[in-house]
């Protein structure tokens, strides 16, 4: 009964490629969040939806974007992929409207590597 | 500047040690402060949060907060191999819509 998932949990591909991540949530969250990870752990927040509408949405390249079709589910694609976008992705979620003091859930992450 | 430092570490120390580990900040206007741990290869998990200065105790574990002084601690008592993990430290500021800030981490090795 896991409460944020996300699939795959290792993607490896090549610069230029086009690819997706999916993020699942079970505990009935109203907010979605996508976090990148680098190799030195710095977590940094890249999107965040509340009941399928977008409320954060930081500086990334335009080739990120992500896509939530329910409340449930928030999905990243990711288009032209470079080299420095290897990093874990971490999807998480929230109970209420993404407001302070909100404990954010994360998934197990996602393991990007371009080649 | 980054908006949150901490010391990436890492630290080892035996088992049965208090740990300390401290970040500071250079936003006056974040008011909640949490800690997270993450362990290899999983996300983070929420351990502690509060949003006054002072001290916050759960467990083995206090949190503490120096507005003034920009600072934040975690403080492990007896420490256990179990804490072996990343911790990061999070901050926000209120609104309806507040991003998390986070430290980079410190690792932590906690040796039997």
């Amino acid at each position: 009964d896991t409460a944020v998932s996300q699939t795959p949990k290792y993607l490896v591909t090549q610069m230029g490629n086009d690819k997706s991540i999916k993020c699942e949530q079970n505990l009935g969250h109203d907010t979605m969040y996508w976090y990148k990870q680098d190799s030195k752990k710095f977590l940094k927040i890249m999107f965040s939806y509340n009941n399928k509408e977008l409320i954060i949405n930081e500086t990334v390249p335009n080739r990120f974007s992500p896509k939530s079709p329910d409340k449930a589910h928030l999905n990243l694609h990711i288009n032209s992929l470079e080299l420095g976008d290897s990093a874990v992705y971490f999807c998480a979620s929230s109970q209420g409207s993404g407001g302070a003091g909100e404990t954010q859930y994360f998934g197990p992450g996602t393991r990007l590597l371009v080649l | 500047q980054k908006e949150v430092e901490q010391d990436p570490g890492p630290l080892s120390v035996p088992e049965g040690a208090i740990v300390s580990l401290n970040c500071t900040y250079s936003n006056s206007a974040f008011q909640y402060f949490m800690w997270y741990r993450q362990y290899s290869r999983k996300g983070p998990e929420l351990l502690m949060y509060t949003y006054s200065s002072g001290n916050k105790e759960d467990g083995r574990f206090t949190a503490q907060v120096d507005k003034s002084s920009k600072y934040i601690s975690l403080f492990i008592r007896d420490s256990q191999p179990s804490d072996s993990a990343t911790y990061l430290c999070a901050m926000t500021w209120y609104s309806s819509a507040s991003k998390i800030i986070f430290g980079s981490g410190t690792r932590l090795s906690i040796r039997p």
